[in-house]
C-alpha cells in the first residue's frame, strides 16, 4: 500500500492567491482528516470526514478555508485568498472508522505564503 | 476549555537512559488517549489507551493511562539515538452525545538522545 498521498509536497505562493492541497487516503479507510501544524500552535485538527461526509469542521480557522471529499479516494483543502499566517505544514490522515482509531498520516504539504 | 498538556517541553538524554514523558488532560468528555511519534516528517501512531491501569507495550516503549488522575505516561527504556523525535499526546473527546468526536493534541515533548 502506498499510504496516504498528498500533493504538492511544497507550495510557495503569494498572499491573495488560491491554494489547493490534495489528499488520497489509504484504500479501504473511510475516515479522512486534515491537520495544520505550526510551531506556535502545534498540531490542530481542521476538519474530518466519515464516508465522504464532513463530520466536524469546527477547527477550520475561517471562511477562507474549505474542504471537500467528492469520493472515497480524494479530498481537497482550499485556501482562498491565502495569507502569510496560513504558512504551515498541512497533513492529511486517514483511518478505518473514526477519530479514535489509529490514523495514518501523509507526508504533509509545506505551505509558504509570502 | 478542553486542554492537553505535555511535559517536559524538551528533554536531552544519553543513549541507554530511561525517559518518562507526561501527558495530562482536562476535558469535558473522554474517550481515548493516543500517543504519536513525529520525526522530521508525519506523526506515526504508537498507542491508543482507553482503560486505566492497563499498560500497552511495544518493544522498549510502554504507556499507561490513569483516568482518575487524568494523565498518561510514555516510557522509553534503553533509549537510542533513533528515539529522538517529538512525542505527541492527543485526547479523543466525544461530542454531541457521542455522535462526533474531537481530537485535541498537546504541544509535544521534544526528545533528543545523544550518543
Amino acid at each position: 500500500d502506498a499510504g496516504v498521498i498528498q500533493s504538492p509536497r511544497h507550495e510557495v505562493t503569494e498572499m491573495g492567491q488560491e491554494v489547493t492541497l490534495r489528499c488520497k487516503p489509504i484504500s479501504g479507510h473511510n475516515s479522512l482528516f486534515w491537520y495544520r501544524q505550526t510551531m506556535m500552535r502545534g498540531l490542530e485538527l481542521l476538519i474530518y470526514f466519515n464516508n465522504n461526509v464532513p463530520i466536524d469542521d469546527s477547527g477550520m480557522p475561517e471562511d477562507r478555508f474549505s474542504a471537500k471529499m467528492p469520493n472515497a479516494s480524494f479530498s481537497t483543502l482550499k485556501i482562498q485568498p491565502s495569507e502569510p499566517r496560513d504558512s504551515a505544514v498541512y497533513f492529511c490522515a486517514s483511518s478505518f472508522t473514526g477519530l479514535g482509531n489509529e490514523q495514518f498520516f501523509g507526508p504533509g504539504t509545506r505551505l509558504t505564503v509570502l | 476549555e478542553d486542554k492537553v498538556v505535555q511535559s517536559p517541553l524538551s528533554l536531552v538524554v544519553h543513549e541507554g537512559d530511561t525517559v518518562t514523558l507526561n501527558c495530562s488532560y482536562e476535558v469535558t468528555n473522554f474517550r481515548s488517549l493516543l500517543w504519536y511519534k513525529q520525526e522530521k516528517k508525519a506523526p506515526t501512531f504508537l498507542f491508543m489507551l482507553t482503560s486505566s491501569g492497563i499498560e500497552k507495550k511495544s518493544g522498549r516503549l510502554s504507556s499507561i493511562l490513569d483516568k482518575k488522575e487524568l494523565f498518561s505516561i510514555l516510557n522509553i527504556t534503553a533509549t537510542q539515538t533513533g528515539d529522538s523525535a517529538v512525542y505527541l499526546c492527543a485526547v479523543v473527546c466525544p461530542n454531541y452525545g457521542g455522535a462526533t468526536n474531537k481530537l485535541i493534541f498537546g504541544t509535544g515533548t521534544l526528545l533528543a538522545v545523544q550518543p
